[in-house]
């Protein structure tokens, strides 16, 4: 139990454009759902946090026109890089979390890489 | 914030070895300590984790102990094997209910 799942897992780009990542779980309900960054040989940065219905919550540094996040269902959000360009070319992992049962488990896809030519 | 720091950054053992990672964290509210392991182009995976109540747990070869003392918690593998051969990262949750990474460790196994 408790999969996540990401598509597509990886995309090729053009500088300037749209690309929109699906980070879905698969057998659980998530009320919150996380989206980090990871670049080559790095840890995972925390980009934003998104529950269910209302807005995302963004890291400081992170440009909330430029990452549209929308969490519209239980299990599924989608993270959006707008007008992208090559610096934003990365790891981009979602994790979820299950409904709260005072539990605090998060569960990560296997990630998105992205590179914007 | 949360303030991590983990310890040391890589690690090369002899397999059958023991390997021992150390986290250290800033936020005395945080109240749940997980570990993961992650391979190459994947995404992290939940390997152990301890809560606040409790100060050492297992699951086979490996363990996690907790000193919220000390604020810090490490991860034991007794007997190491190649599939062991990944980054490991710590990531406290505290008072923002947020799972901050730690910097990782790069885990080689020599056979």
């Amino acid at each position: 139990g408790a999969v996540v799942s990401q598509h597509p897992s990886w995309v090729i780009c053009k500088s300037g454009t749209s690309v929109k990542i699906e980070c879905r779980s698969l057998d659980f309900q998530a009320t919150t759902m996380f989206w980090y960054r990871q670049f080559p040989k790095q840890s995972l940065m925390l980009m934003a946090t998104s529950n269910e219905g209302s807005k995302a919550t963004y890291e400081q540094g992170v440009e909330k026109d430029k990452f549209l996040i929308n969490h519209a269902s239980l299990t599924l959000s989608t993270l959006t890089v707008t007008s992208a360009h090559p610096e934003d070319s990365s790891f981009y992992i979602c994790s979820a979390r299950e409904v709260d049962r005072g539990r605090y488990e998060q569960y990560f896809g296997p990630g998105t890489r992205l590179t914007v030519t | 914030g949360e303030n991590v720091e983990q310890h040391p950054s890589t690690l090369s053992v002899q397999e059958g070895d023991s390997a021992v990672i150390k986290c250290t964290y800033s936020d005395s509210a945080s109240n749940y300590f997980p570990w993961y392991k992650q391979e190459l182009g994947k995404g992290p995976q939940l390997i152990i984790d301890i809560r606040s109540n409790v100060g050492e747990k297992k699951d086979q070869r490996i363990a996690v102990t907790l000193n919220k003392t000390a604020k810090h918690f490490s991860l034991h593998n007794t007997e190491t094997q190649p599939e062991d051969s990944a980054v490991y990262f710590c990531a406290p949750v505290g008072s923002a209910s947020k799972i901050i990474f730690g910097s990782g460790t790069r885990l080689s196994i020599r056979p």
